[in-house]
Order: C-alpha cells, then structure tokens, then sequence
C-alpha cells in the first residue's frame, strides 16, 4: 500500500491554457474521487468513479473540467481554458468498494493560474 | 446538501492542556462523520470515524470524538495537547444514502504553544 498519489505536486500556468492532472489511487480501490481546496476552506466534492464509471458529478466541475478514469485505475482531471478562479489544490481519493468508508487522500497538486 | 460547521478557525493551547474543536452538522438524519488532520504541503489523514454503534470513538494520536445526536455534534477531543498536534482539522460528514460524497467543515487550525 503505497498510498494515492498526484502529479505533479505544483503546477503554474497561464490564464487561457490548458492543464491536466493524474491521480493513482491505492491498487485495491474501486471508488476514486475528485475534490478542490481553495485558500481558507475544506474540500469540496467535484466528482466521482466506481472503477471506470463517472457516477457523479457536482455542479462545480464547469463544462471546461473533464474527469476520466480509462481503466479503472488511475484517474485524470484536465482543465481547459484556465482561468484566474481556477488556482486552487486538487485533491484525489480513493476508497474501497461497499462502505461507508474512508476516504484515502493524495497530497494534491496546487494548481496557480497567473 | 450537507452543511458542516466548524466554530472557530484558530485555536490556541498550550502544550499539555485539552484541546476542544467543535463541529455541528445540519441535516435531521444522523450522517456518517469524520475528522481529518492536515499537515502543511500534505494530503488529509484519517483521525477517526463514526459510521454506526459507540457513540464515543477513539481515533489515532490519542483524539477522540463523541456523536451526540440531540446537538448535532461531533466534537474532537485530545486530554493533552502536543507540540506535534499542530495542523489544521476537518470534519466530513456524508449522507447515509449517498455516503461517497463528503462534505467538509472550513477547517480549524490548532495552534499548540510551549
């Protein structure tokens, strides 16, 4: 058990750009998930998957923010278009399948849109 | 949705006093609830959790949190504070019908004092 983990760590782009982001979830986790932390508050739901299944998605992630998990193991999320509200720490967790349970989280990647 | 409440974004104590950070949740129906520690430039660490059974649960680190139903609380407890306890909190709750999805406090920062 290696933990999830997120890359890259940091990430600075240009407004207008496009910008793309990996999660590997812990190998024996079915569900993985999407959240974003912005400066001062707690994480807020974005999306998540049942392997490679998007079975929910939060009115937060715009028509820009795409989410895949090919399959059902490792997840990207891709920004197009960035914008200045966008900067932000993207955070990725995993959890097992059945539940309620834990959520395992990454260290995320904070992303900085200048 | 959810609403979680976490009164006081900073709290301070010195080192071997009792550290109380408060966490209300909003819904009628008891949901599942947690607490996460984040250290700076790090992912969250599960505390601990209370899906169902004692009210009273013991977590990692010697915290502890008590469910009390009538107050819609969860509040975490440690008897003495250490230097190392120095992070910010989050407590997550989720629906009991959709327990993949998180909601999270804003954060309390603890602050430990020599």
């Amino acid at each position: 058990d290696t933990g999830v983990s997120q890359n890259p760590r940091h990430k600075i782009t240009k407004r207008g750009q496009n910008v793309t982001f990996r999660c590997d979830p812990i190998s024996e986790h079915n569900r993985l998930y999407w959240y974003r932390q912005t400066l001062g508050q707690g994480p807020e739901f974005l999306t998540y998957f049942q392997n490679e299944a998007q079975l929910e998605k939060s009115r937060l992630l715009s028509d820009r923010f795409s989410a895949e998990r090919p399959k059902g193991s490792f997840s990207t999320l891709e920004i197009q278009r960035t914008e200045q509200g966008d900067s932000a720490m993207y955070l990725c967790a995993s959890s097992a399948t059945g539940g309620p349970y834990e959520q395992y989280f990454g260290p995320g990647t904070r992303l900085t849109v200048t | 949705a959810q609403s979680v409440t976490q009164l006081g974004s900073h709290v301070s104590v010195s080192e071997g006093a009792l550290v109380l950070l408060r966490c209300n949740y909003s819904s009628s129906v008891p949901p599942y609830l947690f607490w996460y520690v984040q250290y700076p430039n790090q992912g969250l660490q599960l505390l601990l959790k209370y899906t169902t059974g004692a009210t009273l649960v013991k977590g990692i680190n010697g915290f502890e949190a008590e469910f009390k139903k009538s107050e819609t609380s969860f509040h975490l407890t440690k008897p003495s504070a250490h230097m190392s306890d120095a992070a910010e909190y989050f407590c997550a709750v989720s629906d009991r019908n959709n327990f993949n999805k998180f909601y999270f406090g804003s954060g309390t920062k603890l602050n430990v004092k020599p």
